[in-house]
């Protein structure tokens, strides 16, 4: 079976500080990786995914995540944060084999202060 | 990139009437759609897994009578809500997987 756990409900920062959205995971094999945003009333949009070679994964408006197998983590960060970066994140996880049915994790409610 | 389309975006409906939602996949095939549910604040549901030109795969606890699945060809499935009742109201997503998940932009539905 596989897994996800997004352990914060909820992440506070200022505008302009970094912020890190964490998110480990579990699965048989090698894993498929991905960060979703979530405006209110909206569907999903993609961030970025792991699927293999470098960990460091860049992926849309300045967003980025580390794969660290060790760890099983998959932690989403951006440098400089913004008020519009305000929204809901998920994390996810497929096994590379096998079924195409993702796992979500619960979400992260990420809120920037001005 | 991929595109999913999903219509209606809000739907009002009469307790008891029956509501369609349309997922289309617009530059690929989506040979497997997905079909999720979501509540205020809280994580995607998935409700059934739609394949084309079969039946639809159903999670546990979800009425398959209540909430049919057509996925007819490789770029339409829809889900059609039977008999709504208040407790169906809802956020309903579709998404597909092309090098990635795709989704739909969600359909809001109310159940008076």
């Amino acid at each position: 079976a596989q897994s996800v756990a997004q352990p914060e409900d909820q992440v506070n920062v200022a505008e302009g500080n970094p912020l890190t959205v964490k998110c480990t995971y579990s699965v048989s094999g090698n894993p498929y990786l991905f960060w979703y945003v979530q405006y209110p009333n909206r569907g999903l949009q993609f961030l970025l995914k792991y699927i293999t070679g470098d960990n460091l994964v860049k992926g849309s408006y300045g967003f980025e995540a580390e794969f660290n197998k060790s760890q099983t983590s998959f932690h989403l960060k951006k440098p400089s944060a913004l008020v519009s970066d305000s929204a809901l994140y998920f994390c996810a996880v497929r096994a590379s084999g096998g079924s195409y049915i993702p796992t979500f994790g619960r979400g992260t409610s990420l809120i920037v202060h001005p | 990139g991929a595109v999913v389309s999903q219509h209606p975006s809000r739907v009002i409906c009469k307790s008891g009437t029956s509501v369609k939602i349309e997922c289309r996949s617009l530059d690929f095939q989506a040979t497997t759609m997905f079909w999720y549910r979501q509540f205020p604040k809280q994580s995607l549901m998935l409700m059934a897994t739609s394949n084309e030109g079969s039946k639809a795969t159903y999670e546990q606890g979800v009425e398959k009578d209540k909430f049919l699945i057509n996925h007819a060809s490789l770029t339409l499935s829809t889900l059609t809500v039977t008999s709504a009742h208040p407790e169906d109201s809802s956020f309903y997503i579709c998404s597909a997987w092309e090098y990635g998940y795709t989704f739909g932009s969600g359909t809001r539905l109310t159940v008076v």
